[in-house]
């Protein structure tokens, strides 16, 4: 079976940091680019960053430049998210996504809230 | 950045009934549009891909239409397993690929 499944969500300060990883299984998952996408509390969709199949090329939104770094293990089948200096507004539940585009096959999410 | 808009926010259908959903890109994306299903407190699901090619496991009572700039997201006969949020996403220029705000289909 086709899967992805995310983990390290939680309660960070602002300020904080944190790293979200998201284990694949089911398909090759070296041959695929990788996505985080994230929603929060009631909003809609974003998309977060991404990476090609070896890591070479990697590419965020705009909000989140500088602070975000995306990054895979293709020998443990893992994406990770490293997230530093978060804010209020980085409190979503966090998606890791095949794909850069048609986005066939998603995790069930993590949780991740920035709070004092 | 290609912004994505969608029509209406709310849409209030009685099971067996038609629904129309729209979206509207800012710029031409031909037809490298997405739509995606998503119920409460799970993660999306993509139902089509290039406007119109249904995912493998989407019923055929799901159909999408368009190119362009415009494009629609029916749903024949309404069953109670089809009332969720729905989103569009552009994925001819990226990045960022964006998505719409989202629809709701409720009830009536």
């Amino acid at each position: 079976e086709v899967q992805l499944v995310e983990s390290g969500g939680g309660l960070v300060q602002p300020g904080g940091s944190l790293r979200l990883s998201c284990a694949a299984s089911g398909f090759t998952f070296s041959i695929y680019w990788m996505s985080w996408v994230r929603q929060a509390p009631g909003k809609g969709l974003e998309w977060v960053a991404n990476i090609n199949q070896d890591g070479s090329e990697k590419f965020y939104v705009d909000s989140v430049k500088g602070r975000f770094t995306i990054s895979r293990d293709n020998a443990k089948n893992s994406l990770y998210l490293q997230m530093n200096s978060l804010r209020a507004e980085d409190t979503a539940v966090y998606y890791c996504a095949r794909s850069p585009d048609i986005m066939d096959v998603w995790g069930k999410g993590t949780t991740v809230t920035v709070s004092s | 950045e290609i912004v994505m808009t969608q029509s209406p926010a709310t849409l209030s259908v009685s099971p067996g009934e038609r629904a129309t959903l729209s979206c509207w890109a800012s710029q031409s994306i031909s037809s490298d549009l997405a739509w995606f299903q998503q119920k409460p407190g799970q993660a999306p699901s993509l139902l089509i891909y290039g406007a119109s090619t249904r995912a493998t496991s989407t019923p055929a009572r799901f159909s999408g239409s368009g190119s362009g700039t415009e494009f629609t997201l029916t749903i024949s006969s309404l069953q109670s397993e089809d009332f969720a949020f729905y989103y569009c996403q552009q994925y001819n220029k990226w990045p960022p690929t964006t998505f719409g705000q989202g629809t709701k289909v409720e009830i009536k």
